[in-house]
């Protein structure tokens, strides 16, 4: 059973607009979330994170928020540019300091 | 510029031969990782090391052993390769267990 979920495989977004990336998770105990984010043929690069004392983080474009109740944290980039499109990857982390992953968002902007 | 390196970068093998993958960090991180990334499944944790000499399994460890003699490297074996075991592996290190983990280029294995 995945502990962390992205439901949406892909995501297409027009230049300039909004790009909006969800992720959930299951386990109550993960503190600490992450977002990597992957071009073809190179390994993931970390993008932001967020504590799980926040419900917000952000850093130039890329704004992470995370809603505890629902398990839930979402990735905003604005606006969207052609260089962002890649696959993104939700990572969770608790007391075990080991990362679990969910599947990958493959965002595409179009120009 | 201190990295993280991977090889080789493509691997074509046959059923039932042993495979090991290198992974070599120059950041002298005590923390390092395998993972495999298939469709659908996201980057999955094979084995990890905290230091030298320590090696643990993750999630997907069957098939696979790692060994750690120095803080650099921590070679990937798959000790009779199968082809459920064709994958996109990487590597990974972070200095400590709160520190932000750090991913090589990747390895695309394919077992025929």
């Amino acid at each position: 059973d995945q502990q962390v979920k992205q439901n949406s495989p892909s995501l297409s977004v027009q230049e300039g607009r909004i790009s909006i990336l969800n992720c959930d998770y299951t386990n109550s105990m993960f503190d600490y979330f992450l977002w990597y984010k992957k071009y073809p043929a190179e390994g993931p690069t970390f993008l932001i994170s967020i504590s799980s004392i926040k419900d917000k983080n952000e850093d130039g474009r890329f704004t992470v928020f995370l809603n505890k109740s629902a398990k839930h944290l979402s990735l905003h980039i604005v606006p969207s540019q052609p260089g962002d499109s890649a696959v993104y990857f939700c990572a969770a982390d608790g007391s075990a300091r080991q990362l679990t992953f969910g599947s990958g968002t493959q965002l595409t902007v179009l120009p | 510029d201190a990295e993280i390196t991977q090889s080789p970068r493509h691997k074509i093998t046959e059923t039932g031969r042993q495979v090991t993958l290198a992974c070599h960090q120059t950041w002298n991180h005590n923390n390092m990782f395998w993972y495999r990334q298939d469709l659908g499944h996201g980057l999955r944790l094979i084995h990890y090391s905290y230091g030298v000499q320590d090696t643990n399994k993750g999630e997907v460890s069957d098939g696979y052993s790692v060994s750690r003699s120095n803080t650099e490297d921590l070679p990937l074996t798959l000790e009779s390769a199968a082809s459920s075991q064709t994958s996109v592996y990487f590597c990974a290190s972070r200095a400590g267990s709160t520190d932000t983990q750090y991913f090589g280029p990747g390895t695309r294995l394919t077992v025929l």
